[in-house]
């Protein structure tokens, strides 16, 4: 069964601190993305990559096709960035264009 | 920047009743998606649509459910004779393109539907 694991569920951090999203997957995939969701509910699309890193400010996204894993990292975190982050799979060419979701990750920081 | 709009972001619904759920995809995007998110849940894939007919659905995606491109900017989700099990967070997604190329996919807001 094509399956995304996230950890941790629940994250707590003090301002300042560098965060770690982990996400797992049971097959290969053709892209991985990684998404904030706001309180509201709204979705933000904030990395999409196949292989290597990509940063964007004070975000890295990592991914290890051979061990099938992902990282998100945050550096010098702020409580702004309180949100649920949620890794979501293409699993493969052949499955069409689907994201398959994993259960998010909640983050809160404190000041 | 360019985005996803979605209208309404609440709707309230009797049970029974049919609703439709609207969304403007961004306007060079030729692939569009919708999503939903029952509460406390995980998002799940309803359906994706390219070139005016569905190219992939799930399994939730049954009979009950309907897809349109009315005109050159609307998409929508028709939900008929809506049980109470519909209430979700649903979101509309587009992309550049898909098939064989990944792209990013560009989420709006969602619509909240509450069934009664």
């Amino acid at each position: 069964k094509n399956e995304v694991e996230q950890s941790p569920q629940n994250l707590t951090a003090q301002e300042g601190e560098f965060i770690t999203i982990n996400c797992s997957y049971s097959v290969g995939i053709s892209a991985l993305h990684w998404l904030q969701q706001h309180p509201g509910g709204g979705i933000v699309s904030l990395f999409m990559l196949s292989s290597g890193k990509k940063k964007h400010g004070r975000l890295i996204a990592t991914i290890n096709i051979q061990e099938k894993h992902s990282s998100l990292h945050i550096t010098a975190s702020h409580p702004r960035d309180s949100a649920v982050y949620i890794c979501a799979v293409r699993f493969s060419v052949s499955s069409g264009s689907r994201l398959t979701f994993g259960e998010g990750t909640q983050l809160t920081v404190n000041p | 920047e360019p985005e996803v709009t979605q209208t309404p972001s609440h709707q309230v619904t009797q049970m029974g009743q049919e609703v439709i759920l609207r969304c403007v995809p961004i306007s060079n995007h030729l692939y569009f998606y919708w999503y939903r998110q029952i509460l406390g849940q995980k998002v799940e894939f309803l359906v994706s649509f390219y070139n005016n007919e569905i190219s992939e659905k799930s399994e939730i995606f049954d009979d009950q459910f309907s897809v349109e491109r009315p005109d050159g900017s609307n998409f929508t989700l028709k939900i008929r004779s809506t049980k109470l099990e519909d209430s979700a967070m649903y979101f509309c997604a587009s992309s550049e393109l898909s098939g064989t190329r990944n792209q990013p996919q560009h989420f709006g807001d969602g619509t909240r539907l509450s069934i009664l």
